[in-house]
């Protein structure tokens, strides 16, 4: 009954490589979110999708792009990883946005990202 | 743009009483959210707040003033699980996404 989860939990690789991680919700939620949280704890919005728009943080570089094959999932790739990246990336996803608040987002459990 | 403060690390002892202070400053303001984050986990929400006043939840109560930019977490009754980073966030001006304070990890002793 796990409401958002990610594979894999740790992705050890080499730089230069491409690696992918993925996201899937079964909250029957619109919209996902992926956020990356680096050595010092700090959790930074990298995008927000849903079904209409994606919504790209401008700090994130190009080598980074999410890839939606359905409204349940939001997958993560990286091309051409740098030793920079390496953090704890979580997916989230929540509820159309309503009117005057906030919408809750639920994460996932995280992916441990290290490049040797 | 947003901007959020918080204490980065506090202390405390079972049973006691602690409070985590954020002030924030926005670009509109659409209410303000907790969540809990233990040491190689995921946040989980906590708590939402959008209009003042103080909200409770068992042991866990949340205060927001708009009119300063401040909110509080209150951790009553305090046990050695309750040890963890507590995350303070707005959503963004679009509501597209949440802006994290750098959170405050608590550390609870017995």
């Amino acid at each position: 009954d796990t409401a958002v989860s990610q594979t894999p939990k740790y992705l050890v690789t080499q730089m230069g490589n491409d690696k992918s991680i993925k996201c899937e919700q079964n909250l029957g939620h619109d919209t996902m979110y992926w956020y990356k949280q680096d050595s010092k704890k700090f959790l930074k919005i990298m995008f927000s999708y849903n079904n209409k728009e994606l919504i790209i943080n401008e700090t994130v570089p190009n080598r980074f792009s999410p890839k939606s094959p359905d409204k349940a999932h939001l997958n993560l790739h990286i091309n051409s990883l740098e030793l920079g990246d390496s953090a704890v990336y979580f997916c989230a996803s929540s509820q159309v946005r309503t009117s005057g608040k906030a919408d809750t987002q639920y994460f996932g459990p995280g992916t441990r990202l290290t490049v040797l | 743009g947003q901007n959020i403060d918080q204490p980065t690390e506090m202390t405390a002892t079972e049973g006691a009483i602690v409070q985590i202070n954020c002030t924030y400053q926005t670009s509109g303001f659409n209410g303000l959210f907790w969540y809990q984050q233990h040491a190689g986990e995921a946040p989980t929400f906590l708590s939402y707040n959008v209009l003042d006043g103080l909200e409770e939840k068992g042991r866990f109560s949340s205060f927001l003033s708009r009119s300063k930019g401040y909110s509080y977490l209150l951790l009553k009754e305090l046990q050695m699980k309750d040890s963890a980073s507590y995350l303070c966030a707005v959503p963004n001006q679009a509501g597209t996404a949440l802006i994290f304070g750098k959170g405050t990890t608590l550390s609870v002793s017995s």
